[in-house]
């Protein structure tokens, strides 16, 4: 079965300090992989997905950015917080091997930028 | 973007009562639609799809109706219970067909 693993849980940094997010999936090959950001009480904000090692698609301009060294991994970085940063980071797998793109979530990460 | 001071709505049902929560889309074009759950602290769970080809569809205690004609999808949950509690986002599918636009959430409060 697939799983798909996000750490840490939580995080505090503080503000001008760079961000490391680490995602992994396992279980299936070649998936599509996403980022998301969730601010308290709000629903999801696509920030980032990727289709393949290497090919990352930014939906909104901002303070972060997304690699996919291999695979099945996602890295969410940047290189110095800002306040607006913080939140909680999701994860997310999608199989597009299927007709339908149903993507499953990671427990997320919450960050602090204090 | 959204909207400064939006707050997230809240519906509290009683133990055992059916749940209604309601979604509204904006892409006409829009093929497929996904129920996730969403308990605190954690990430989004899915419940249970529909494509536009279908009226309604059936899960385990749960039920997804949609209305293409007035962009509506709603989640209905049978006899609702405390381990219910959880806010819950419909999902569209975009344009391309890659990606899902998320709605707001809605809070279900199961009550004693």
């Amino acid at each position: 079965s697939q799983t798909i693993h996000q750490w840490p849980a939580t995080l505090v940094q503080p503000v001008g300090s760079p961000l490391s997010l680490e995602c992994t999936v396992e279980g299936t090959s070649n998936p599509n992989l996403y980022w998301y950001r969730q601010a308290a009480g709000r629903g999801l904000q696509l920030l980032f997905y990727s289709v393949g090692i290497g090919q990352i698609s930014s939906e909104v301009p901002q303070n972060l950015s997304a690699s996919r060294p291999q695979d099945r991994q996602f890295i969410l970085s940047s290189k110095k917080l800002l306040l607006s940063d913080s939140g909680f980071y999701l994860c997310a797998w999608g199989d597009r091997a299927l007709a339908k793109n149903i993507q499953y979530f990671g427990a997320g990460t919450r960050l602090s930028v204090l | 973007g959204e909207s400064v001071g939006l707050h997230l709505p809240t519906l509290s049902v009683q133990e055992g009562d059916n749940s209604i929560i309601n979604c509204a889309y904006s892409n006409s074009a829009s093929d497929y639609f996904i129920w996730y759950k969403q308990e605190s602290g954690k990430g989004p769970q899915f419940i249970i799809d529909i494509r536009s080809n279908m009226d309604k569809r059936q899960g385990q205690r749960v039920t997804v109706l949609l209305n293409k004609t007035v962009k509506h999808l709603s989640l209905q949950i049978a006899a609702t219970q405390p381990g219910d509690s959880a806010v819950y986002f419909c999902a569209e599918n975009d344009d391309y067909g890659q990606n899902f636009v998320f709605g707001p959430g809605t809070r279900l409060s199961v009550l004693p």
